[in-house]
């Protein structure tokens, strides 16, 4: 595998199941990111994680768990999601935390609906 | 607040250019990046500017004006390939990416 990779691709899930979203970075980066795209929106910064600690949660609802149990993995764990909360969430790392030119590389992202 | 504008949707015509504009309101300014992101996929870096004036990289070209917070990305001799939306971020002085919402481009034949 190369790059940065996010499983499952599609998930559908009701408002009671419990379901997690993974990513994997093979490119010896030190940042993750976890990002939620909705239709005609900006990308929306959730969580930011740099050398496994995060650094940064922007409001995000409870229901929305993240975890990073080494540099090279990231996990978003979901709990009694909401339909408005169906939309493309996206992986992305880069090698450090800020810096001007610190290019994010993203994976293909999972398309979550939910019931 | 921050903001970022560009075009919701552009149409084009094979083998012509476009212009996609991007204007921005940010606390501060540490480079603006240019992805393209093909429907289903991740975004892939394009571009990024942090000094005024023209980067030039293959068909794909890109533009700064700082005093006047405004990018574009030029695409010449389009492809069908080039059908996708085009996002304009820029990072401000915290050194965190703000997005625009994306510009959709349809190649037509």
């Amino acid at each position: 595998e190369t790059g940065v990779t996010q499983t499952p691709r599609h998930l559908v899930m009701g408002m009671t199941n419990k379901k997690s979203l993974k990513c994997e970075q093979h490119l010896g980066h030190n940042a993750m990111y976890w990002y939620k795209q909705s239709a005609k929106k900006p990308l929306e910064l959730m969580f930011v994680y740099s050398l496994e600690e995060r650094v940064e949660n922007n409001s995000v609802p409870s229901r929305f768990s993240p975890e990073c149990p080494n540099s090279s993995h990231l996990f978003l764990h979901l709990h009694t999601l909401q339909p408005e909360d169906s939309a493309l969430y996206l992986c992305a790392s880069s090698q450090e935390l800020g810096g001007s030119y610190n290019e994010q590389f993203f994976g293909p992202g999972t398309r979550l609906t939910v019931l | 607040g921050q903001n970022i504008d560009q075009p919701t949707e552009m149409t084009a015509t094979e083998g012509a250019i476009v212009q996609i504009n991007c204007t921005y309101q940010t606390s501060g300014f540490n480079g603006l990046f240019w992805y393209q992101q093909h429907a289903g996929e991740a975004p892939t870096f394009l571009s990024y500017n942090v000094l005024d004036g023209l980067e030039e990289k293959g068909r794909f070209s890109s533009f700064l004006s700082r005093s006047k917070g405004y990018s574009y990305l030029l695409l010449k001799e389009l492809q069908m390939k080039d059908s996708a939306s085009y996002l304009c971020a820029v990072k401000d002085s915290n050194y965190q990416l703000i997005w625009g919402a994306g510009t959709k481009l349809i190649i037509k034949p």
